[in-house]
């Protein structure tokens, strides 16, 4: 089993849908990170969170640090959201070295 | 003010040579991290530089790996020996404070290709 699970491995959404991307994880972790990269390859952060819940415009992530999992929603999706979300955890013991899921690719259709 | 940034953006090697990735963080960010993705991959730790503590180099994948970072600031990325399975985007990272408390700030990557 791997530490850091994400499902869908793809999604395909038509605009103004709301999106959810799930992530679990099988260590202890401080904080988690989502993070996004676009089609070109740029890797932005979008969230740290180690509790509860964040927003930043469209974008909400939120922790259940029982239960080992997070979720990216996205509200009304737009196509320029189209990238590969990524969920990523401090190996136990090491503020550095990540744990990443293998991604969440996402298409909005226009 | 500027970003995170790498160079060369792309480098095409013989299977053989030895290559020297460089990245240049956001001044004033004292950790700084190096990732590889591999075509089709996901993400891939390689190594951690925090302030003047030792660097986590748990993650090279190989003694052909080792990088450095003088003056708590540049970093380099140096692979000997490069072979086939080395052809990835090397990306770079920095951040204020280590990772699980502040943002990363991602550079463009270098493509390595190795032929």
């Amino acid at each position: 089993k791997n530490e850091v699970e994400q499902s869908p491995q793809n999604l395909t959404a038509q605009e103004g849908e709301f999106i959810t991307i799930n992530c679990s994880y099988s260590v202890g972790i401080s904080a988690l990170h989502w993070l996004q990269q676009h089609p070109g390859g740029g890797i932005v952060s979008l969230f740290m969170l180690s509790s509860g819940k964040k927003k930043h415009g469209r974008l909400i992530a939120t922790i259940n640090i029982q239960e080992k999992h997070s979720s990216l929603h996205i509200t009304a999706s737009h196509p320029r959201d189209s990238a590969v979300y990524i969920c990523a955890v401090p190996r136990a013991g090491s503020q550095g070295n990540l744990i990443f899921g293998k991604g969440t690719k996402l298409s909005v259709k226009p | 003010g500027a970003g995170v940034s790498q160079s060369p953006s792309n480098k095409v090697t013989e299977k053989g040579k030895d290559v020297e990735l460089r990245c240049d963080p956001i001044s004033g960010h004292t950790a700084l991290y190096w990732y590889r993705q591999s075509l089709g991959q996901g993400l891939e730790f390689l190594i951690y530089f925090q302030g003047n503590s030792a660097p986590d180099k748990s993650g090279l994948p190989s003694d052909r790996f080792s990088a450095e970072r003088t003056g708590g600031s540049v970093s380099t990325l140096t692979i000997q020996r490069t072979q086939q399975e080395d052809s990835a985007v090397y990306l770079c990272a920095s951040s204020f404070v280590g990772w699980a408390n502040n943002e990363q700030f991602f550079g463009p990557g270098t493509r390595l290709t190795v032929l």
